[in-house]
């Protein structure tokens, strides 16, 4: 069974430092790995997935994660965050073979002090 | 192209009704797939629906059922309702079940007093 576990149930940086929340999985079978944001009171929206081409994977609003097997992890990041980046992050894995079948992370709530 | 359209957006409902909740995918779209967010319990995955036929089932009771019509549209519905049922339920479509990349709509918020 796959698993995802997100370390960090609330971040909170400046405006303009680095932001970097964690993901780490489970999954018998070589995974898709994706992150969504959610603002308040809205669906989720996709920022970036790994199909197993590039192990660094560029996203939207300056994201970006990089897969890595050895430490099944799959951490995002951004260089400098702005305002508008204060949201509900979550780190999501399916299994090629299940369709499109997501297992969620608890979610990472991101706060951006100004 | 419009997005996934979820209606209601918003319901309340008492404890031991019923609800039936609609998803229209974005056009073209033939699997949509349910989650239901609750604070306690994340994101959780309902079904998964794909030429009117459901493909995946998540860890719930047979209270929760859905289906898909030739349009591709789908409803959702629980029966019996419980408190514990309250929670953002989200729709999300894709091209197909191998397409990976899934589209969310808003949600339907339910309240079960």
């Amino acid at each position: 069974a796959q698993s995802v576990t997100q370390l960090g149930s609330h971040v909170s940086v400046s405006e303009g430092a680095l932001v970097l929340l964690r993901c780490n999985y489970s999954s018998s079978v070589p995974p898709y790995l994706f992150w969504y944001v959610q603002y308040p009171n809205q669906g989720l929206q996709l920022l970036l997935k790994y199909t197993s081409a590039a192990t660094l994977v560029k996203g939207i609003n300056g994201f970006e994660a990089e897969f890595k097997k050895s430490e099944t992890s799959f951490h995002l990041t951004k260089p400098s965050a702005h305002m508008s980046d204060a949201a509900e992050y979550f780190c999501a894995v399916s299994e090629g073979n299940a369709g499109n079948m997501l297992t969620f992370g608890g979610g990472t709530r991101l706060m951006v002090k100004p | 192209k419009a997005g996934v359209t979820q209606t209601p957006r918003y319901l309340i409902k008492t404890r031991g009704q019923q609800v039936t909740l609609s998803c229209s995918p974005i056009s073209g779209h033939r699997s949509v797939s349910w989650y239901q967010q609750t604070p306690g319990q994340g994101l959780q995955f309902l079904f998964e629906y794909f030429s009117e036929t459901q493909r995946n089932k998540g860890n719930f009771p047979g209270r929760f059922s859905g289906r898909q019509f030739s349009n591709s549209r789908s409803e959702m519905n629980v029966s019996t309702l419980e408190l514990g049922d309250s929670a953002l339920y989200l729709c999300a479509s894709s091209l197909e079940p191998s397409s990976i990349e899934q589209f969310f709509g808003p949600g339907t918020r339910l309240t079960v007093l």
